[in-house]
C-alpha cells in the first residue's frame, strides 16, 4: 500500500463553520505534512509532523490546527475560515528516517469558503 | 532562506520528442536534496526522481533524467520519447537537510504534450 488518503475530496463551508481534514497512510511512515495549495501556484508547508509531535509549524493562523492522534493519521481542523483560505488541500508522508526523505502526497481536499 | 526557480512557465512538444525542464535554486546550505513532482489534471503531486547533493552522478529513473551542475546550482529535467501521459505540471522542489524539513517548490512548468 503505497497510498496517502484523503476525505473529504471536496468540501464547501461557512465562515462560521467547523470541520475537519482527514489524512491516512499505512506505509509505517512517520512524518506527516499539511501543504497548502492556491490556484495555479505552488504548494507551500503548513506543518510538518515527526514521530506525531509537531516538528514545524510556518506560522500558519491559529484558525488552522493540526492534530495527529497516531502514526497513520493527520486531522487538520479548520474555524472561523476566511474566503481567502480556499484551497487544495495536500497532505503528504515520508518514512521520517534522516536521509529518507522522499514524500508521497495525497490528492488533496479542496476547501471552499463562502 | 531557500529559492526555486523555474523560468519556464509552459512548454509544449510534439509525442516521442525529448524536453528540457529548467531549473536553477539559490542556497547556502551544503547539504540537500532536489526533486522534480508532476501534478497531472488530477492534482496529486507525483515524485519523477530526485538528486542527492553529494552525489556527483546525475540521476535517472526510466525516461527520466537530470542535469546537475551544482556549482552552477543548477537541476534540469529531461524527458525522453516523451508520451502523452506526461502532460502536467511539473515542480523543482529544494529541501534542506537530511529529511524531515520543508520542501521549497519553485513556480511550476506546465508541459502539454502534443499528439
Amino acid at each position: 500500500d503505497t497510498e496517502v488518503t484523503q476525505t473529504p475530496k471536496h468540501l464547501v463551508m461557512g465562515m462560521t463553520n467547523k470541520k475537519s481534514l482527514k489524512c491516512e497512510q499505512h506505509m509505517g511512515h512517520r512524518a506527516m505534512y499539511w501543504y497548502k495549495q492556491k490556484a495555479k501556484k505552488p504548494p507551500e508547508l503548513m506543518f510538518v509532523y515527526s514521530y506525531e509531535k509537531l516538528s514545524i509549524n510556518e506560522s500558519v493562523p491559529s484558525r488552522f490546527s493540526p492534530e495527529c492522534p497516531n502514526s497513520s493519521l493527520l486531522n487538520l481542523h479548520l474555524h472561523a475560515l476566511q474566503p481567502e483560505d480556499s484551497a487544495l488541500y495536500l497532505c503528504a508522508s515520508s518514512r521520517g528516517d534522516r536521509g529518507d526523505e522522499k514524500l508521497f502526497f495525497g490528492s488533496g481536499t479542496q476547501l471552499s469558503v463562502l | 532562506a531557500q529559492t526555486v526557480t523555474q523560468s519556464q512557465p509552459e512548454m509544449s512538444v510534439q509525442e516521442a520528442e525529448t524536453v528540457t525542464l529548467s531549473c536553477t535554486y539559490d542556497t547556502s546550505e551544503s547539504n540537500y536534496y532536489l526533486f522534480w513532482y508532476k501534478q497531472p489534471p488530477s492534482r496529486q503531486m507525483i515524485l519523477v526522481i530526485r538528486q542527492e547533493a553529494y552525489k556527483q552522478q546525475n540521476a535517472t529513473e526510466n525516461r527520466f533524467s537530470v542535469n546537475f551542475q551544482k556549482a552552477a546550482k543548477s537541476f534540469s529535467l529531461k524527458i525522453s520519447d516523451s508520451q502523452l501521459g506526461d502532460t502536467a505540471m511539473y515542480f523543482c522542489a529544494f529541501m534542506k537537510g537530511f529529511g524531515n524539513e520543508k520542501l521549497t517548490f519553485g513556480t511550476g512548468t506546465r508541459l502539454t504534450i502534443i499528439p
